[in-house]
């Protein structure tokens, strides 16, 4: 079966770091787009960040970021573990969402997992 | 940026009713929009893509269409599981971006 399970979430501080994990069952990260998004409590939806998978001209794939998180937050990937991972730092409130992890074309999302920052 | 305006953000609707969900782009996205309903607690789930194409499993009673800038979501009677909230992305141009959304209540 194809999922996503996210986990890492937690109550962190302004300032602070948390590193968030998407492990995939049923596919292979490294061969898809793997995308993170957001979604403040009550709020709608938001990309955040995006991995390309493995191809001709990347061996590594892309990382794309939106501005809001842009030097603050790092997609990565462990193709042995079959998992995606987003690094956050200097984290503020406005961050305070639940996380979800999607796959290539968005047709297969995680639970989510719930990221709050307050002091 | 590429801005997606949805309307309306609320629709009160009764179970049977035809409804239909506007998203409006900025500049012109081809068919680059997907559609996705969510509900309370859960994570969103696919609908269509490419502006008009039925994700599988989902009911034939959705419907999506148009192209440019202008796209709608149809749903031509409504089910008690289809009250949710819907919402557009565009996958023209980073940043990827959503409309603001639609709730759909009884």
């Amino acid at each position: 079966e194809v999922q996503l399970l996210e986990s890492g979430g937690d109550l962190v501080q302004p300032g602070g770091s948390l590193r968030l994990s998407c492990v995939a069952s049923g596919f292979t990260v490294s061969s898809n787009t793997m995308t993170w998004f957001r979604q403040a409590p009550g709020k709608g939806l938001e990309w955040v960040s995006d991995m390309t998978g493995i191809s001709i001209t990347s061996r590594t794939g892309t990382a794309y970021y939106a501005d809001s998180v842009k030097g603050r937050f790092t997609i990565s990937r462990d193709n042995s573990k079959n998992t995606v991972y987003l690094q956050m730092s200097s984290l503020s409130v406005e961050d305070t969402a639940k996380y979800y992890c999607a796959k290539g074309s968005f047709d297969i999302w995680g639970q989510g997992t719930m990221v709050i920052v307050s002091s | 940026d590429i801005q997606l305006t949805q309307s309306p953000s609320f629709l009160s609707a009764s179970v049977g009713d035809r409804v239909t969900i506007t998203c409006r782009a900025s500049q012109d996205i081809s068919t680059y929009l997907v559609w996705y309903h969510q509900k309370p607690g859960e994570a969103p789930k696919l609908l269509i893509s490419a502006a008009s194409t039925l994700q599988s499993g989902v009911p034939s009673r959705f419907s999506g269409s148009g192209s440019g800038t202008e796209f709608t979501l149809t749903v031509s009677s409504l089910q008690p599981e289809d009250f949710a909230a819907y919402y557009c992305q565009q996958l023209k141009l980073y940043p990827l971006t959503f409309g603001g959304g639609t709730k759909v209540e009884i």
